[in-house]
């Protein structure tokens, strides 16, 4: 059973940035099936698909149009788990916002989700 | 215009059948594509239920009650979830979603009522 543990601070300030961590048990980070996603929501901008990592012989990320200038998504396989920073945040960044593994191009398993709030 | 448009409430009585629409940005065919639908209960993350492309390229999510399944109306370049003998549990928000490019795309969500 795959399970995602999410952290990192409900509050941030413009301009800073926002980072969270989801720990992953039950699979690897390092699969060479799944990949490793963030997903954001809220009631402004609905499911927002913001970006993944995954690994096939070599690592590799895709990101949203919406927030490619901004965002980093990193593995960490010591730990066995990936980040999200997002920079420059602004009160539209204000979101719940979800880790999910993706196989077969669905997403199978998810976070619990942070609800990020950007306010001074 | 939206990629992805879903109307944004539905209503239907127990038991009854409830047809949940995805209409696709006009100049992208929903032919080509697998849609893919989503479940969300307040407070939870969304529930993968199924995807459909066509007759012969679909799958049904683990635990998904057949009565849960997908379609296409071509005419209205659309993908359609369809619930049948709804039942009050089904009260949920539904999201379509779709792979462009290297990027997901959802819809703005069905908020489904039964009552």
């Amino acid at each position: 059973q795959v399970q995602l543990q999410q952290s990192g601070p409900g509050l941030v300030k413009p301009s800073q940035t926002l980072s969270l961590t989801c720990a992953i048990s039950g699979d690897s980070v390092s699969s060479d099936s799944a990949a490793w996603t963030w997903i954001r929501q809220s009631p402004s901008r609905g499911l927002e698909w913001l970006g993944r990592t995954y690994y096939r012989s070599k690592w590799y990320n895709d990101y949203a149009v919406s927030v490619k200038s901004r965002i980093t998504i990193n593995p960490d396989t010591s730990k066995n788990q990936f980040s999200l920073q997002l920079n420059s945040v602004t009160p539209e960044d204000t979101a719940v916002y979800y880790c999910a593994r993706e196989l077969g191009a669905l997403f199978d398993y998810w976070g619990r989700g942070t609800l990020v709030t950007v306010s001074s | 215009q939206a990629v992805l448009t879903q109307p944004s409430s539905l209503s239907a009585s127990p038991g009854a059948s409830a047809s949940l629409t995805c209409t696709l940005r006009s100049g992208i065919n929903v032919g080509t594509y697998r849609i893919y639908w989503y479940q969300q209960k307040p407070g939870s993350p969304p529930q993968y239920l199924l995807r459909y492309k066509s007759d012969s390229d679909k799958q049904q999510g683990s635990g998904v009650p057949s009565r849960f399944s997908g379609s296409k109306d071509a005419s209205a370049n659309a993908g359609i979830l369809l619930i049948s003998g709804l039942q009050s549990e089904d009260e949920a928000d539904y999201y379509c979603m779709i792979w462009h490019g290297s990027a997901v795309v959802f819809g703005g969500g069905t908020k489904l009522t039964v009552l």
